[in-house]
């Protein structure tokens, strides 16, 4: 069955980088766009990043455009989020999620979730 | 990208329905039938329900509905169960290429 494993949370200073994984197994990894959902705490889930099946594209909301890059390593089964520039407003829970499909408009369904990481901004 | 309007709360008893309405503009719901809906319990793992505005993964119960009118998409539960108590999120794919969440519906099984 799909799994996805989220690492790389934690405490982190403003401005300082931090890099989430997400290691998949359980299904064709090479074959599906993967997202990144947030949730703040006490608030509802924001939709972060995809990245299509063979990293040829992706898309990001604005609220993270031009400070978090997503990529994926296939040969790892394995996606990541860079967070450059951190604030305090993007202490949240992290999910990566599997998509229905590689690109098109099966990318834009979030199927499988894993069980997220915190990633705490903070001084 | 605003966020799509879900009501805060629902409730209703075992057996009644209930639906959950997802309010969008033309600029999300109205053009595309690339609308979602997940269940979160608290501490787990969010899990879809439903995609593609009526569509059910394998293994979902048949007593999730989805549909959508114009620029709002619904989920029905029917027949409650004390275990459909949870967080409902919608979300929908947009004109920006994003997507865009609703402000999540409270669901309380009396």
């Amino acid at each position: 069955q799909v799994q996805l494993v989220e690492s790389g949370g934690g405490l982190v200073q403003p401005g300082r980088p931090l890099r989430l994984s997400c290691s998949a197994s359980g299904f064709s990894f090479t074959s599906y766009g993967m997202h990144w959902v947030r949730q703040a705490p006490g608030k509802g889930l924001e939709w972060v990043a995809v990245i299509s099946y063979d990293g040829g594209a992706e898309y990001y909301a604005d609220s993270v455009k031009g400070r978090f890059t997503v990529s994926r390593d296939n040969s790892k089964n394995t996606v990541f989020l860079q967070m450059n520039s951190p604030r305090s407003d993007d202490t949240a829970f992290y999910y990566c999620a599997k998509a229905l499909g590689g690109s098109g408009s099966h990318l834009w369904a979030p199927l499988s979730w894993g069980q997220g990481t915190l990633v705490t901004v903070s001084s | 990208q605003s966020a799509l309007t879900q009501p805060a709360s629902v409730s209703g008893s075992p057996g009644q329905s209930i639906t959950i309405s997802c309010a969008g503009s033309n600029n999300d719901v109205g053009t595309y039938d690339i609308v979602s809906w997940f269940q979160h319990h608290p501490g787990k793992a969010p899990k879809v329900i439903i995609y593609e505005v009526t569509k059910r993964p394998s293994g979902v119960s048949s007593h999730f509905f989805g549909s959508k009118s114009g620029n709002t998409a619904s989920l029905t539960i029917s027949g409650l169960q004390a275990e459909d108590e949870a967080e409902y999120y919608c979300c929908s794919y947009t004109t920006a290429s994003t997507l865009v969440f609703g402000g999540g519906t409270k669901l309380t099984v009396l």
